[in-house]
């Protein structure tokens, strides 16, 4: 079955960066699109970006666009975002979502990930 | 980008009450890409509804969707205990995804 696994939680400096992966099992890396959603404590989902494997094309909201990056590791199946210049208002849960095309809904999620932005 | 609202905040009902939640858009969204999530305490979001009214793999037959253009709705029609949990609606146009606010769905 289809399996996204995040990385552990991770505590950060304001203005260091921060690194999240999300290995894929049980699919063909290589034929989805993976998004990253992030959700502040008590707030609502937040899109920020996302990739096709395959074309290594991306694609980041608008409000990320200079502070993120998006990767994919086809030899591994897994994806990473990378937030840089932290500030504690970066401090939420990140989640990896699969997407069976651009514009498609996002079917399978990760466990998601607590980064953690504080002094 | 399009901003979607949700309404009600919250919504309190009893088990075996309807509930209809509503998604609104600030400019026309695609029936194709318009989606609603559940979500639970410490869980990731769960995909209910694509493409504005089909249900996704294992969903319950009690979730339906409907609405076009600006206005669209999640209808639970006889809510169950499990049913109690956040909502979200989500599009994607302009090569943007953005999300509804969410409604929180509690018991009475």
């Amino acid at each position: 079955q289809v399996q996204l696994v995040q990385s552990g939680a991770e505590v950060k400096k304001p203005g260091s960066s921060v690194k999240v992966s999300c290995k894929a099992s049980g699919v063909t890396f290589s034929s989805y699109a993976f998004s990253w959603v992030r959700q502040a404590p008590g707030q609502g989902l937040e899109w920020m970006g996302g990739i096709i494997p395959i074309f290594g094309t991306t694609n980041y909201a608008q409000k990320f666009q200079g502070r993120v990056s998006i990767t994919a590791d086809e030899s591994t199946s897994t994806a990473y975002v990378e937030l840089r210049s932290l500030r504690s208002e970066d401090t939420a849960v990140y989640y990896c979502a699969r997407q069976k095309s651009v514009g498609g809904p996002f079917d399978y999620w990760g466990q998601g990930t607590l980064v953690t932005v504080s002094s | 980008e399009i901003v979607l609202t949700q309404s009600p905040g919250t919504l309190s009902l009893s088990p075996g009450e309807r509930a209809t939640l509503s998604c609104r858009a600030s400019q026309s969204v695609s029936s194709n890409h318009l989606v609603w999530y559940q979500q639970k305490p410490g869980q990731a979001p769960r995909l209910l509804i694509y493409g504005a009214s089909s249900r996704a793999t294992g969903i319950p037959d009690r979730f339906s969707g409907s609405g076009s253009g600006t206005d669209f709705t999640l209808t639970i029609s006889r809510l169950e205990p499990e049913d109690f949990a956040v909502y979200y609606c989500q599009q994607y146009g302009s090569s943007q995804y953005t999300f509804g606010q969410g409604t929180k769905l509690e018991i009475k």
